[in-house]
């Protein structure tokens, strides 16, 4: 089955403990991202990746971090949490940037406390 | 900087009845406009996407339609169901760069 998964699909962390969220498509999508929501915000998009070793930022990049070492794979990182960077994650793929459909994986709940 | 607007925030109507769901963006300049559903606990679901060459797309029960010079967007979904409800996303992609700009919503009811 064609889909994006993430992991963890919930989590509970306290400020300042690094933490990684992992992104994974099996559709050989060239275009990957990242968005956070925020309710009455709308999605924005963090980071997102052309393709390996192509990664830039989006709108709202400030405390994140991304690597696309495979194709397949593009985990976001938080450094060092804070409170503000609780929201809902989702990650998306598509098969290449532009016209084509992004496909979303099932979000990621992330609480800093 | 583009700008996408969903009105109304949330809506609730009787099963059966025909609806139609608004999204206007501030810049015409776009490459393309694409429709989402997003249920609880899940993820987002791609329904629609048209190209800024298109006026409409269709898919069963949904049609979208696109005005780029008046800035907006329409999705109409006939004999609504209960299985319907969910919250309804516009996004619009620039044609400059591959960024999606996100409408906030809109959450539909149906009512049985």
């Amino acid at each position: 089955e064609a889909q994006v998964t993430q992991n963890p699909r919930y989590l509970i962390t306290v400020t300042g403990k690094k933490l990684t969220v992992t992104c994974s498509q099996n559709m050989n999508h060239e275009y990957m991202s990242w968005y956070r929501q925020d309710p009455g915000l709308g999605l924005r998009q963090i980071y997102y990746s052309m393709n390996v070793e192509v990664t830039d930022k989006g709108d709202v990049p400030e405390g994140y971090k991304v690597s696309r070492k495979e194709k397949r794979n593009f985990p976001l990182i938080l450094e060092s949490p804070s409170p503000n960077q609780t929201s809902l994650y989702f990650c998306a793929s598509s098969l290449a940037g532009g016209s084509y459909e992004q496909y979303f994986g099932p979000g990621t709940r992330l609480t800093v406390t | 900087k583009q700008e996408v607007t969903q009105i109304p925030a949330a809506l609730s109507v009787p099963e059966g009845e025909n609806l139609v769901l608004n999204c206007s963006f501030t810049d015409s300049a776009i490459y393309n406009l694409q429709w989402f559903r997003q249920d609880p606990g899940k993820g987002l679901t791609s329904l629609l996407l048209i190209q800024s060459s298109q006026r409409e797309q269709t898919s069963g029960r949904l049609n979208a339609s696109l005005d780029k010079s008046s800035g907006r967007s329409t999705l109409y979904i006939a004999a609504s169901q209960p299985g319907d409800s969910a919250t309804y996303l516009c996004a619009v992609r620039g044609d400059s760069n591959y960024q999606l700009i996100w409408g906030a919503g809109t959450k539909l009811i149906i009512k049985p």
